[in-house]
């Protein structure tokens, strides 16, 4: 079946400079690559996704990239600021697992001032 | 997407006693899920919930243990039974199709947080 691994576990980043979490998936037919935050205390927050007839997508200060013959995508966001500290999750569909969400372990931002 | 709410939001409960907890969509949703969200891991799926239909669950979690019910397009509960500590964990519920929302998006409560004592 589907597995999504997720890497970082925890990124520190200056305030203001760029952070990048990276996923990989193994199911080839995968076509849905969503990204959520997690602020403490709340549910999961949807941010951006990807589907798979693109290569990336842009949000403001956020965008996510996808390459599909590597079977890897990436969360990029910019200009980071304080209220960006949360646990990011990646998630991919699992066209072999009754295409539910198969989720990465979360990646743990912190933004230093 | 969708306004999600969940009652209740935390709760201390005895071991062998039981809880309910409640999602409340704000518009008609096909696929309602529920999941278990131990303290710094990932979301691990329990079942998907279909109006009309049982519930399907995913392995390791059993009807008996985990009930649930969808009586309606905007509602579901899920039941957990005889508790142990072990079950102490954030329950999260979460929607897709939402609002005429694109396939496989999900939008999630703000979850309930349990302890076993």
């Amino acid at each position: 079946g589907e597995n999504v691994e997720q890497h970082p576990s925890t990124l520190s980043v200056q305030e203001g400079d760029s952070a990048v979490i990276k996923c990989t998936y193994s199911d080839s037919a995968s076509n849905y690559f969503p990204w959520y935050k997690q602020e403490l205390g709340k549910g999961p927050q949807l941010i951006i996704d990807i589907r798979s007839n693109v290569g990336e997508k842009k949000d403001q200060r956020i965008a996510v990239t996808l390459n599909k013959t590597a079977k890897h995508f990436s969360l990029h966001i910019t200009e980071t600021q304080p209220e960006d500290s949360a646990v990011y999750f990646c998630a991919a569909v699992g066209m072999d697992s009754n295409y539910q969400l198969i989720w990465g372990a979360g990646t743990k931002l912190i933004i230093k001032p | 997407s969708a306004v999600i709410s969940q009652k209740p939001s935390r709760d201390i409960c005895q071991r062998g006693t039981s809880l309910t907890i409640q999602c409340q969509v704000d518009s008609q949703v096909t696929m309602m899920f529920w999941y278990r969200q131990q303290p710094g891991q990932s979301l691990t799926l329990i079942a998907t919930a279909n109006q009309g239909s049982e519930a399907t669950y995913e392995s390791g979690f059993v009807i008996d243990k985990f009930p649930i019910s969808r009586p309606n397009l905007t509602f579901s509960t899920l039941t957990v039974s005889n508790m142990s500590p072990e079950d102490s964990s954030i329950y999260l519920c979460s929607v897709e199709g939402a609002g005429g929302g694109n396939f496989y998006e999900q939008y999630f409560g703000p979850g309930t947080r349990l302890t076993v004592t």
